[in-house]
């Protein structure tokens, strides 16, 4: 089993739906929380990162974090055909590689297309 | 702005070739990562550095060594490539983990195809 777990998708809705992006993980060590978006051809760029649990807003996206159910979500708000990438959950905690060397655990990447 | 460069986007080679991949971050940051990128499977860390010269394994590291000479340069090498080795590479940094969540700067990455 995975220690992040996240659907592949490829997820396919019109523009101005909200999306739901979730991702579920086996570690309660992990801390930090990031969503990370990929566009096609480049290097993913952080998108949110929320510590612990609780909601995170920016403008049209939301985090939100349920550590007891070992739960993370993103939602975006009024889709827009930009928002077409690759999203993927990442998480870490303090003692990640033995000392803290900043190792992110990655989900597999959700493909988001919205439609005109 | 903040800045990953990989020495090539697009590169093509022959099984049994050594292969280099170059990473440069001007960030000053001590971290560095190589991940590949596959579908379906998403990141997998082949090796990181947290210091000059330091090296440690990731989850993926057979048939790859790694290099750092210089604190903002990290170089992957693949010893004798195979075609299982085709794949898109992922150069990232990060400052050290007790600053912060430890978020990553990427690179545009490295498609290799080896035939």
């Amino acid at each position: 089993q995975k220690e992040v777990e996240q659907d592949p998708g490829p997820l396919s809705v019109p523009e101005g739906a909200i999306v739901s992006l979730n991702c579920t993980y086996s570690n309660s060590a992990f801390q930090y929380f990031m969503w990370y978006r990929q566009y096609s051809r480049k290097g993913p760029e952080l998108l949110m990162y929320t510590y612990s649990s609780g909601n995170k807003e920016d403008g049209r996206f939301t985090a939100q974090v349920d550590k007891s159910s070992k739960y993370i979500s993103l939602f975006i708000r009024d889709s827009q055909p930009s928002d077409s990438a690759t999203y993927l959950c990442a998480m870490s905690h303090p003692g990640a590689g033995g000392t803290s060397y900043g190792k992110l655990t990655f989900g597999q990447g959700t493909i988001l297309t919205v439609h005109p | 702005d903040v800045k990953v460069t990989q020495s090539s986007r697009y590169l093509v080679k022959r099984t049994g070739e050594k292969v280099f991949l170059e990473c440069v971050q001007d960030m000053d940051h001590e971290n560095m990562f190589w991940y590949r990128q596959d579908p379906g499977l998403g990141l997998r860390l082949i090796y990181f550095s947290y210091d000059v010269k330091m090296k440690e394994k990731g989850d993926i590291p057979e048939g790859y060594s790694v290099s750092r000479e210089k604190k903002e340069r990290f170089s992957l090498i693949l010893e004798s490539a195979s075609t299982n080795q085709t794949s898109m590479y992922l150069c990232a940094s990060s400052p050290p983990g007790t600053s912060g969540s430890g978020e990553q700067f990427f690179g545009p990455g490295t498609r290799l195809t080896v035939l």
